[in-house]
């Protein structure tokens, strides 16, 4: 069974502090994506990997940064925490060949 | 970038109704347009795709209709049930890198 797994389902933490959320798949898959999601606004790219050390800039990168050391691992990484990085952050492995997105459970991150 | 527009935000049906949501995108380059479904606390699931090649296709109570020319394309659910409740997004992907749409709350009310 494919599994994209997070680290954590709920996280909260202080302003100012860095954040490290997780990422790992067990499918092989060469793209991995970070996707932050707000209600009405839907899932807005933060950041994606097309492969090992790579990393783009998705739509909304401000505040945040990547990293893949490893083919199924996905790491974002918020620098310095602020209350407005509250939100559910969604992490998405895909194959090249198939395009088909799967979903880890989610990160609910608070930032107090 | 990409950009998909995707309405309407909500959308309530009697149980047995159809539902129809309808998604735009702007760049020509896309050739694939899945539709996820997310339950409340789960993860999108993907439900029906399409590619650009393709200008319908069905399973079961759900299709998805594709408009290359117009750049649009849209899901249908056929006698709609209470499970179906849930948040619909829309996508569009080029180069692997998919852009969602908002999303469509539907509640389909018994």
């Amino acid at each position: 069974d494919v599994k994209v797994t997070q680290s954590s389902r709920y996280l909260v933490k202080r302003t100012g502090e860095k954040v490290f959320l997780e990422c790992v798949q067990d499918m092989d898959h060469e793209n991995m994506f970070w996707y932050r999601q707000d209600p009405g606004l839907g899932l807005r790219l933060i950041y994606f990997s097309y492969d090992v050390k790579m990393k783009e800039k998705g739509d909304i990168p401000e505040g945040y940064s990547v990293s893949r050391e490893k083919k199924e691992r996905f790491s974002l990484i918020l620098e310095s925490a602020s209350t407005n990085q509250t939100s559910m952050y969604l992490c998405a492995s895909v194959s090249t060949e198939n395009t088909e997105a799967f979903f880890g459970q989610g990160t609910r991150l608070t930032v107090v | 970038g990409e950009n998909v527009e995707q309405h309407p935000s909500t959308l309530s049906v009697q149980e047995g109704d159809s539902a129809v949501i309808k998604c735009t995108y702007s760049d020509s380059a896309s050739n694939y347009f899945p539709w996820y479904k997310q339950e409340l606390g789960k993860r999108p699931q993907l439900i029906i795709d399409i590619r650009s090649n393709v200008g319908e296709k069905k399973d079961q109570r759900i299709a998805v209709t594709l408009n290359k020319t117009a750049k649009h394309f849209s899901l249908h659910i056929t006698e709609t049930q209470p499970e179906d409740s849930a948040v619909y997004f829309c996508a569009a992907v080029k180069y692997s890198t998919l852009t969602f749409g908002k999303g469509t709350m539907l509640l389909v009310s018994p």
